[in-house]
């Protein structure tokens, strides 16, 4: 139990075009899901933490208008980069958690974003 | 600020031999994990420690943890070359609902 997916695994893009990655809790219902970002040979930088039904709270200096989530269901949370380009090439991963605060995170396989 | 800081950063060993890596934290915390990750890949969780004292050993790892000392480690024994990957150690912060992670290890075993 407790499997997330995401979907692209991989995605290439022009710069200046937009980019939705989405995230899927497949066998539970996930309160709390977390975007990270990872840059190749670094460690994982949380961008935003989204419940459902609200709006995401971002990290500072990650850039609200650029990196939209949306977490409109219990299963379903989506990170669209907006006019994307290259300096945004990175690895992407989601994770879910099932309870506020008392249960671990599960991640998501990640997803690999190259902006040409 | 909770910061998580591991060391060594880089690891090169030999097959058959032992190691430890080493997972520091600045504040309390709820929970610590340890995470594998192969190039390319997300994470793999492996240890999920919650008290003083825990000890949790799955094949060759082993982790601990010292919440007085704020300290956890991996260790590993007689070391194969499927164990080489990067090690990250995480923190979930009181009351808060994230994890803040260490810069990771990268560990390469040597045949």
């Amino acid at each position: 139990g407790a499997v997330v997916s995401q979907h692209p695994s991989r995605v290439i893009c022009k710069s200046g075009t937009s980019v939705k990655i989405e995230c899927r809790s497949l066998d539970f219902q996930a309160t709390t899901m977390f975007w990270y970002r990872q840059f190749p040979k670094q460690s994982l930088m949380l961008m935003a933490t989204s419940n459902e039904g609200s709006k995401a709270t971002y990290e500072q200096g990650v850039e609200k208008d650029k990196f939209l989530i949306n977490h409109a269901s219990l299963t379903l949370s989506t990170l669209t980069v907006t006019s994307a380009h290259p300096e945004d090439s990175s690895f992407y991963i989601c994770s879910a958690r099932r309870f506020s605060g008392k249960d671990t995170q599960y991640f998501g396989p990640g997803t690999r974003l190259t902006v040409l | 600020e909770l910061k998580v800081e591991q060391n060594p950063l880089f690891l090169s060993m030999q097959e058959g031999k032992n190691y430890t890596i080493y997972c520091n934290y600045s504040t309390t915390s709820d929970r610590l994990y340890w995470y594998r990750q192969d190039p390319g890949k997300s994470l793999e969780s492996l240890f999920v420690l919650l008290s003083n004292g825990a000890v949790k050993q799955e094949g060759r790892l082993m982790a601990s943890l010292d919440t007085k000392a704020r300290l956890s480690t991996l260790h590993i024994t007689a070391a194969v070359h499927d164990l080489s990957a990067t090690y990250f150690c995480a923190v979930d912060r009181v009351g808060a609902q994230k994890l803040v992670f260490g810069q990771g290890t990268r560990l390469t075993i040597n045949p």
